[in-house]
């Protein structure tokens, strides 16, 4: 069975760094890409951007590019999530998916349980 | 970027109705258009992939619909269990990109 954990909830204040994760089981790691998806209180669905975990190829949404970075380590089956600065208006939830065919852009059919980032002095 | 424009953004249904929810997209994309339904407090769970197909162990009452820049998702006989927010998400090109969604509340 394919599973995401994510890594729990975090409650950060404004400038502060933070990684959070995504553990991935159930399926070869390195076969399928990885998108992080936002979701603010009360909004819908952001992509933010998605890493190919065999050669770490990435790609961002415009929107995120630069203000967060995503990562893996293929020897821990693990996705990251990362800020160097957190902002306020970062608070949500995120999600970590697998995408659902090898190596081209398909829809997500895994998705993690969701982490919940809150930033506030 | 292609922009997804989901509408209505919320219906008011009763049990056994038919409901209709359009996905435009701001350009052609094929059919490389899914479906999503998400309940308060859970992640969101694939229906619908390439338009028109049906994700395993989804219910047949799920269809969706369409090409190039029109879509369609249309449950045929609405359940308790449908009771949630729906969006679409084109998978033609990167940004990949969301529809705003659309909340099936109880009528």
């Amino acid at each position: 069975e394919v599973q995401l954990v994510q890594s729990g909830a975090e409650v950060k204040k404004p400038g502060e760094s933070l990684r959070i994760s995504c553990q991935a089981s159930g399926y070869t790691f390195t076969h399928y890409w990885i998108s992080w998806v936002r979701q603010m209180p009360g909004k819908g669905l952001e992509w933010m951007g998605r890493i190919d975990p065999d050669d770490s190829e990435t790609n961002y949404s415009p929107s995120f590019q630069g203000h967060v970075t995503i990562s893996v380590d293929k020897s821990l089956n693990t996705a990251y999530l990362q800020w160097s600065r957190l902002k306020p208006s970062d608070t949500a939830m995120y999600y970590c998916a697998r995408h659902m065919v090898r190596g081209v852009i398909s829809p997500a059919t895994a998705w993690g349980q969701g982490t919940l980032v809150a930033v506030s002095s | 970027d292609t922009q997804m424009t989901q509408s209505p953004s919320s219906v008011s249904a009763s049990l056994g109705d038919r409901v209709t929810i359009t996905c435009r997209a701001s350009e052609g994309i094929g059919n490389w258009l899914g479906w999503y339904q998400q309940k308060p407090g859970k992640a969101p769970k694939l229906l619908i992939y390439a338009a028109s197909s049906l994700q395993s162990g989804v219910p047949s009452r799920f269809s969706g619909s369409g090409s190039g820049t029109h879509f369609t998702l249309t449950i045929s006989s609405l359940q308790a269990d449908d009771f949630a927010t729906y969006y679409c998400q084109q998978a033609n090109s990167f940004p990949l990109t969301f529809g705003g969604g659309t909340k099936v509340e109880m009528k």
